[in-house]
């Protein structure tokens, strides 16, 4: 059983460009997360979404940032006219369900240097 | 208050000893608090974890001790290897909200030979 997939797993962008960041979740989840980490600083939540709908962005910046899971096909974090400050490594996790006995699993992140 | 606060930033350990990270929240709604364990270059991995209705929980040489009142709760690692090298972060959930995690901001252990 695969995990949870993310790539690209290293993605360089110039300031301006757009970046798109996939995520597959894990076989028979429908839950998917996406965090951002900055270096040297823990993770912090940015969207929540299951299959077609986004359940809480509370984390979303509100400019340039958008994701969105679709009926078929991987979850996607994009970031419109990428800057500086959005160099960072970007998880996605993913559950089976939103139940307080399940646990998330994290891809291995994809990497954004924005330069 | 949403925040998890995490002391220390890094720490340096024997092998053999014992390694303790300390986390702290505010938010009483938190009632499920794990701690992963995240290795460069890899997305953090869930090491052990433990609910606010038991004051300690043990797998193996990684325990967790919960303190309800002080809403406080530690990582208490037994007999560190180097194999343990790597970045701990506690993290807390609330009931209700799937799992969309509060993460503290890391330690970053390394156990000496």
């Amino acid at each position: 059983n695969a995990g949870v997939m993310q790539n690209p797993r290293h993605l360089v962008r110039r300031r301006g460009q757009e970046a798109r960041l996939r995520c597959s979740p894990m076989k028979g989840h429908s839950h998917v997360y996406w965090y951002r980490q900055l270096p040297e600083e823990g993770l912090k939540f940015m969207v929540y979404l299951q299959k077609e709908n986004i359940i809480d962005e509370s984390g979303m910046p509100k400019e340039r940032f958008s994701a969105e899971f679709p009926k078929e096909g991987p979850s996607i974090l994009r970031i419109q006219q990428v800057v500086r400050g959005d160099s960072a490594a970007y998880f996605c996790a993913s559950s089976p369900r939103q139940n307080l006995n399940t646990e998330a699993f994290f891809g291995q992140g994809t990497r954004l240097t924005v330069v | 208050q949403q925040q998890v606060k995490q002391s220390p930033q890094s720490l340096i350990v024997q092998k053999g000893g014992i390694s303790i990270i300390n986390c702290a929240y505010e938010n009483t709604a938190f009632d499920y608090f794990p701690w992963y364990q995240q290795f460069p270059g890899k997305g953090p991995a869930l090491l052990i974890a433990i609910r606010p209705d038991v004051s300690e929980k043990k797998e193996g040489r990684f325990t967790i001790s919960f303190n309800k009142s002080a809403k406080q709760f530690s990582l208490h690692i037994m007999d560190s290897q180097p194999g343990d090298s790597a970045t701990y972060f506690c993290a807390a959930r609330i009931s209700g909200a799937g799992n969309m995690l509060t993460f503290g901001g890391g330690t970053r252990l390394m156990v000496k030979p």
